[in-house]
């Protein structure tokens, strides 16, 4: 089954402990992102990579980090959580736009730091 | 610069109302994409839609219908005969082709319309 799986669904940290959240694909996808969901604001993307190897920085990029080391992983990684960094986080993958398909989202990583 | 807006915070209807989810795009480039989500309360965004910006002919999937008008920038979307399922936060999204390489990855979100559908 195509999907994006995104772990964990829940976390519940404390300022300042480092915390990855996994994103994994398996539908061959160049194109992957990271986005926070926060009531008032939809989502605003946060990183983005084109291809392994290759990110760059969103709309909301402060506080997080990424790496593409393999083409199906995408972590986000928080080296120093602080509370206003407790939101809705959604992985997405996609093929190029000319290839005519939808962005697929993960099932969402519910953050709170306290 | 590119924005979406959807004016409409919450919707609020009775079953079987129609009801029209406004959405209303900005940008410069000439070829973009547009998208519609669906994010029911388990909280998982469920693809809807996607419109390519040569492309204004109206769609219809069963009780959904899109009205896609380029001269006003707008999409919207109506849901015919509402249903209690209905009741979802609807978002409304572009993507530019000119942006980080034409990916349509790179969605730029409205802040979402609250659709609640009472029995």
């Amino acid at each position: 089954e195509a999907q994006v799986t995104q772990n964990p669904r829940y976390l519940i940290t404390v300022t300042g402990k480092k915390l990855t959240v996994t994103c994994s694909q398996n539908m061959n996808h160049e194109y992957m992102s990271w986005y926070r969901q926060d009531p008032g604001l939809g989502l605003r993307q946060i990183y983005y990579s084109m291809n392994v190897e290759v990110t760059d920085k969103g709309d909301v990029p402060e506080g997080y980090k990424v790496s593409r080391k393999e083409k199906r992983n995408f972590p986000l990684i928080l080296e120093s959580p602080s509370p206003n960094q407790t939101s809705l986080y959604f992985c997405a993958s996609s093929f190029k736009i000319s290839q005519q398909q939808e962005a697929f989202f993960g099932q969402g990583t519910r953050l709170t730091v306290v | 610069a590119q924005k979406v807006t959807q004016a409409q915070t919450e919707i609020s209807v009775v079953e079987k109302e129609d009801v029209t989810l406004d959405c209303v795009y900005e940008t410069r480039d000439t070829t973009y994409y547009l998208f519609w989500y669906k994010q029911p309360p388990s909280g998982e965004l469920v693809f809807l839609i996607r419109r390519n910006s040569f492309d204004e002919q109206n769609e219809i999937s069963g009780r959904y219908s899109w009205n896609f008008q380029k001269s006003t920038s707008s999409f919207n979307f109506t849901i015919t005969a509402s249903q209690v399922v209905d009741s979802a936060v609807y978002f409304c999204a572009l993507s530019e082709a000119s942006r980080d390489g034409g990916s349509q990855g790179n969605l730029i979100f409205g802040k979402g319309t609250k659709l609640s559908v009472k029995p």
